[in-house]
């Protein structure tokens, strides 16, 4: 059964923390996403990897950097959390070549105080 | 670039009821289309896709058919149930963008019994 996890469901942080967000798939797929879900505003691309060390900025990267070191692992990174960094946070992969399907994870609800 | 339009809802519906959930697109070229759920408490999975206009795609009862003509991808099911409660996403890749996916707002489904 494939599997994407994301280290934690649930996360209260404080402003000004640093949080990361980890990912792991098990599918040996070459690319990886983080993606934030608000009411109103659907799902929205944070940042893509397409191999390993390799990243590209998504549609609102601002606040946000991300790490790959290996192919299975994808970390999001808030430098400095702030209060507009509360939502919910949803990790996927999918594998080449084409537009193929992304395999979700069940998301990680952080909450910045 | 390309984007979805769907309504956010939420949509009520009882037991048996017909389902229709809209989905315009804008779209440079003939891209695949996809429909994605998001039961509660988990990530999202692919529902179903069309991969060329006039295509069918379908998968637990649930249909849409790729309209060029009207640019649309409307999501139907003739008899919905309780277990169809969820929030539905329409889909397509970014227009030149390798693996990256752009999604509506999603509209949410509840179905009572």
């Amino acid at each position: 059964d494939v599997k994407v996890t994301q280290s934690s469901r649930y996360l209260v942080k404080r402003t000004g923390e640093k949080v990361f967000l980890e990912c792991v798939q098990d599918m040996d797929h070459e690319n990886m996403f983080w993606y934030r879900q608000d009411p109103g505003l659907g799902l929205r691309l944070i940042y893509f990897s397409y191999d390993v060390k390799m990243k590209e900025k998504g549609d609102i990267p601002e606040g946000y950097s991300v790490s790959r070191e290996k192919k299975e692992r994808f970390s999001l990174i808030l430098e400095s959390a702030s209060t507009n960094q509360t939502s919910m946070y949803l990790c996927a992969s999918s594998g080449l070549p084409g537009y193929n399907e992304q395999f979700f994870g069940p998301g990680t609800r952080l909450t910045v105080l | 670039g390309n984007s979805v339009t769907q309504m956010e809802g939420p949509v009520t519906l009882s037991e048996e009821a017909f389902l229709t959930i809209n989905c315009t697109y804008t779209a440079t070229g003939y891209p695949s289309l996809f429909w994605y759920v998001q039961y509660p408490g988990e990530g999202l999975q692919l529902l179903l896709k069309a991969t060329k206009a006039d295509d069918k795609g379908s998968n637990k009862g649930f249909e849409a058919t790729y309209r060029k003509e009207t640019t649309s991808f409307h999501l139907e099911k003739g008899s919905v149930q309780v277990s169809d409660s969820a929030v539905y996403f329409c889909a397509l890749p970014y227009s030149g963008g390798y693996q990256k996916v752009t999604f509506g707002i999603g509209t949410k489904l509840q179905v009572i019994p």
